[in-house]
Parts: C-alpha cells; structure tokens; sequence
C-alpha cells in the first residue's frame, strides 16, 4: 500500500504571496489532517477534511484554508503568508478511526517564508 | 482543555542503555495516547498506541503503558541502538478533541556508540 505523499518536499515564498501544499492520502483512507510544525516543536493541528468538508479546526486564522478531493487528496492553502508562517507542513490521512487508531504521517512540506 | 506534557530534551544515552522518557496528560474525556517517532528530515512515524487505560503498547523493543491514575504514558526500552536516534513524540487524540491530536514538544534521543 501507498503511504501519504506531499509536495513540494521544500518552497520558498515572500511575504505576502500565497501558496498551495499538496497532499495524498495513503490508500483506503478518507479523512485528511494537516498541521503545522514549527522549528524545535510539536505539530499543531491546523484542520482537518472528511467527505470533502471540514471536519475540525484549530486556532488558525482564516487565511489558512483547505479542500478535500473526491479521490481524497488534498491540498493546504495559506494567503498572505507571513514571516512565522515558516515551518513544516505535515499531513496525515486516517480512517475517521483516526482519533482510536492513529495518523499516517506525510514526509511533510518546509515552508520557507522571506 | 487537552494538553500533552513531555520531559524536556536532549537525552543522550550510550548504546544498550536503559531508555525513558516521560510523559503525562490532560483529558477531559477518554484520548487513544500514542508515541511518534520522527527521524532526520522525516514526517512522523507510528510507534505505538494504547486505546484505553491500562493498555500496553508496544513496538520495536518499546513499551508505553496508559496509567489513569497517573495520567501517564511513560515511554521505555530496554537496551537503546544507535538507530534509535530520533525526537519521539507522545500525543492524545479522542472524537471529544474534534479528532485532532494533541502533541508534546518532543523529546530529542542521542544514542552514542
């Protein structure tokens, strides 16, 4: 079985631009997280889409968005990046037992901002 | 609301020591606890979980036991490799979190030869 793949691997972007991470869910799972991973931190939980509709959020402001494909992939959108916005991103995919079961990890995006 | 505390790092430790690492949490309902690995310029990588308490989790020579009373689920190994140097990461996750998982801070391990 397939795992979970994000790309780009790495991005650098200005303040200010807008950038669009994407994400494949290991096979058979229909629930995707992303989260945020600072420098020298745990990840925080930014949201999470079920049956293509968000399904949870954390403190993250609205310029942090998602969507959620029929074939489960997804994609994290960010606008007007910001400077403490650089940090890796991770997704994670799950059967909605997720929270029971456990998260399958991506390899994660570094996002650079400048 | 939930949290996850972890025992702060670096640890370094010689090789076919005795591993633990600390860790204790907040939940207001019933979380599943797990322990995340993460390796150099990796994502993160199930190490084991426990559903409920007093469930044992175990994995690759490690052990984590869900203790209610303390609200602990304290990771250890018996005899640490130098494949074992990563940053682990223990994490609650319950529907009552709105499924999203709750992390530590990590704790980086150092095995030297």
């Amino acid at each position: 079985e397939t795992g979970v793949t994000q790309s780009p691997t790495h991005l650098i972007k200005t303040r200010g631009q807008q950038v669009t991470l994407r994400c494949s869910s290991q096979s058979g799972h229909n629930t995707v997280s992303w989260y945020q991973q600072a420098l020298g931190q745990g990840p925080q939980f930014i949201f999470q889409y079920y049956r293509e509709e968000e399904n949870g959020r954390g403190n993250f402001p609205p310029r942090f968005s998602g969507l959620q494909f029929p074939n489960y992939s997804s994609e994290l959108n960010v606008n007007a990046l910001e400077l403490d916005d650089s940090a890796l991103y991770l997704c994670a995919s799950s059967l909605p037992s997720g929270p029971r079961d456990g998260y399958t990890f991506g390899s994660g995006t570094r996002l650079t901002v400048v | 609301g939930d949290s996850v505390t972890q025992m702060e790092g670096p640890v370094t430790l010689s090789e076919e020591a005795f591993l633990t690492i600390n860790c204790t949490y907040t939940a207001t309902g019933y979380p599943s606890l797990f322990w995340y690995v993460q390796y150099p310029g990796e994502g993160l990588q199930l190490l084991l979980k426990a559903t409920k308490a007093d469930d044992k989790g175990s994995n690759k020579g490690f052990e984590a036991t869900y203790r209610k009373e303390t609200t602990s689920f304290h990771l250890e190994k018996g005899s640490v490799q130098v494949s074992d140097s990563a940053v682990y990461f223990c994490a609650l996750g319950s529907r009552d979190t709105g499924n999203q998982f709750y992390f530590g801070t990590g704790t980086s391990l150092t095995v030297i030869p």
